[in-house]
């Protein structure tokens, strides 16, 4: 059972253009929403996260797009880069615990 | 200043054989998390310890233990290696148990021959 549903799977952008990456969950019982960023041979980084009180957060050149009815939410990348290109995670967790459902993550290149 | 240290980095395992992998956190953090990370797939979660106590459990056969010693430290094991088990295992270091932000290590990838 997939919990947090992730597309698309890759994503080629040209330097400077927003790369749009969407999620989809089914638990309402969530209510922590942060997205990953991941270099190959590396761990997960944070990057930015938001609560379901919250429509939209930025922060730098990140942007998370909540919509709770529809239990969707979305990161943008702002003129991307590069040094972008890495997989990308949405994920969720649930109450008093650290516990972390990941989606199946998006390979993003961003293309010079 | 230190993050999340796993050791060791890499390690090749044969089938059937047992592993051990290591863990700091973040000092100050109290709260381990161990989660596998297959090929190409996110993250699943394993085990939570905070306090040296069990604070939740993934989907992953008894084969999977682990546990955190007073410095807050953690050791995951893994009896009975199969070749399924070959993947990157994080650990991640949290201030406490409740839902803040997770700090990952680079990880142990094992492979299983």
């Amino acid at each position: 059972q997939q919990q947090v549903k992730q597309s698309p799977q890759s994503l080629i952008v040209q330097k400077g253009g927003i790369p749009i990456i969407n999620c989809a969950y089914e638990n309402t019982a969530f209510d922590y929403f942060p997205w990953y960023q991941q270099f190959p041979g590396k761990g997960p980084a944070l990057l930015i996260a938001i609560r379901p009180d919250v429509s939209e957060k930025k922060e730098g050149r990140f942007t998370i797009s909540f919509n709770k009815s529809a239990k969707q939410f979305s990161l943008h990348i702002m003129d991307s880069q590069p040094g972008d290109s890495a997989t990308y995670f949405c994920a969720a967790s649930e109450g008093p615990s650290s516990k972390i459902i990941f989606g199946s993550g998006t390979r993003l290149s961003i293309r010079p | 200043d230190a993050g999340v240290t796993q050791s060791p980095t890499h390690l090749i395992k044969t089938r059937g054989q047992h592993v051990t992998l290591r863990c700091s956190p973040i000092s100050g953090h109290k709260s381990v998390s161990w989660y596998q990370q297959v090929l190409g797939q996110g993250p699943q979660f394993i085990f939570q310890y905070y306090e040296k106590e069990e604070r939740g459990r993934g989907n992953f056969p008894d084969r999977f233990s682990a546990r955190q010693f007073p410095n807050y430290s953690s050791e995951l094991n893994v009896n009975a290696l199969l070749l399924g088990d070959s993947a990157l295992y994080l650990c991640a270091s949290n201030l406490d148990w409740v839902n803040t932000e997770a700090f990952f290590g680079q990880g142990t990838r094992l492979t299983v021959v």
